[in-house]
């Protein structure tokens, strides 16, 4: 069975350009989760979809971040237009629905740089 | 509010000693407890759970944590280090009621030969 799949690995891109991260979860999990590190910090979350809608997005920073999952599949996050800050380790995450005490399973992650 | 606290940024052990990595917790209900361990360029493992239960939960590559509710603490142990358990470990909280996870600032640990 595939695991969480996270693209790209990495991006580099300049302050004040767009970058969109892409995260396909395992099949089935309609529980699908945002996360981002920002460096030597903890792990914080960004927001949660549950199947295609929104169920929880308040750890999102501002709007320039907008994400999205269309057809309750694979989600899109998207930075526009990104600034230094924004830089760090953007991990997406996975688990079946109503699973409270489940465990949640985690991509390879997308560390963004803005320069 | 929910939070996790892990005092150590690193712990340095010898290989074949036993290791310990510290986690402290803050929830308002049950806590939902959570290790998860990122090796070089990789994503985050799971490696173990305390839901309800027995108080030391065992997990992946012969690591345990003990729950201990009046010291909100829930550490994760291991009787003999190996070189390749260096990593990165996270502690995470989730509340009853809630969903999201809320993760503590990693604890690097290096197991020398």
């Amino acid at each position: 069975e595939a695991g969480v799949t996270q693209f790209p690995s990495h991006s580099v891109i300049e302050k004040g350009q767009t970058v969109t991260l892409r995260c396909d979860p395992i099949s089935g999990h309609d529980n699908l989760y945002w996360y981002r590190r920002v460096m030597g910090k903890e792990i914080k979350f960004l927001l949660h979809f549950v199947k295609e809608s929104k169920q929880d997005e308040s750890g999102m920073p501002n709007n320039r971040f907008l994400a999205e999952r269309t057809g309750g599949t694979y989600s899109t996050l998207k930075v526009q237009p990104a600034e230094l800050e924004d830089s760090g380790v953007y991990f997406c995450a996975s688990s079946p629905f109503g699973a409270g005490n489940t465990e949640a399973f985690f991509g390879q992650g997308t560390r963004l740089t803005v320069v | 509010a929910q939070s996790v606290a892990q005092p150590e940024d690193q712990v340095n052990v010898a290989e074949g000693n036993p290791l310990t990595v510290k986690c402290t917790y803050s929830v308002s209900g049950n806590p939902y407890l959570f290790w998860y361990v990122q090796y070089p360029n990789r994503g985050l493992q799971f490696l173990l759970k305390y839901i309800t239960g027995d108080n030391l939960v065992k997990g992946s590559y012969g690591f345990e944590a003990e729950f201990n509710k009046s010291q909100t603490s829930f550490h994760l142990k291991k009787p003999s280090a190996l070189v390749s358990d260096s990593a990165l470990y996270f502690c995470a909280v989730r509340d009853t009621g809630f969903q999201k996870l809320v993760f503590g600032t990693g604890t690097r640990l290096l197991v020398s030969p």
